[in-house]
């Protein structure tokens, strides 16, 4: 089963500064998705087979990738940026489901 | 737009069984999609537990695979979770969604405490 490992766990930005976090893959794989979360509410989708953003994400917000290391940027943060965004992906078969840890973005 | 709701206890005494409904609007369960279940722990680990197919086919995590069954009642646009053999540790936040491309519906989720 391959195992997602986010960096860092914990990241303050202040506003308009570039954020990058980071998701490597223990073995190979071909796309990755990334979730938003904020407390007490569900994970939303975010950006969508490693650089499609989901609908009413704002333009700021990318992703890329490929092999064993992806990423999420943000080009200039703002305060609605802060929250705790996990990576996800699905083996091929059997077909299981993996989250990363989350990376805890606070804005300073 | 698709929207889920689960329902179901908010505690179960260990070693019971943890039963779960989702509620699906706005989208029949045998149209399409895969239908999951989540669960995120304290600490906010989160966790896929399985999913069934629009088929009716089932899918699950081979860590929980011998505690757990997704079914479904296509008259009711539902699907649920049983879990079995509870403990302390599947005390979570349970969260069904829906996945075509990718998880791009979930409910709100339903906090689960498995305490004596």
């Amino acid at each position: 089963q391959i195992v997602l490992t986010q960096s860092p766990a914990i990241m303050s930005a202040s506003p308009g500064e570039k954020v990058t976090i980071t998701c490597s893959a223990s073995s190979s794989v071909s796309y990755m998705h990334w979730f938003q979360q904020k407390p007490g509410t569900s994970p939303k989708l975010w950006i969508y087979s490693t650089s499609n953003l989901a609908s009413g994400v704002p333009a700021r917000f990318s992703g890329s990738g490929s092999g064993t290391s992806y990423s999420l940027t943000i080009s200039r943060m703002e305060a609605e940026d802060a929250a705790t965004y996990y990576c996800q992906q699905r083996s091929s078969y059997p077909p299981i489901f993996t989250f990363g840890s989350g990376t805890k973005l606070e804005i300073k | 737009d698709v929207q889920l709701q689960e329902s179901g206890p908010d505690l179960v005494k260990p070693s019971q069984s943890l039963s779960l409904t989702c509620t699906v609007t706005g989208y029949s369960i045998t149209s399409g999609y895969s239908w999951h279940w989540i669960r995120q722990f304290p600490g906010n680990k989160l966790e896929w537990m399985g999913y069934i197919h629009y088929s009716g086919s089932t899918n699950y995590n081979p860590s929980l695979k011998s505690r757990i069954s997704i079914t479904r009642d296509t008259s009711k646009n539902q699907f649920f979770l049983q879990l079995n053999s509870v403990t302390t540790e599947d005390t979570a936040t349970y969260y069904c969604a829906s996945s075509s491309y990718a998880m791009d519906y979930w409910g709100q989720g339903t906090s689960v405490t498995v305490s004596s």
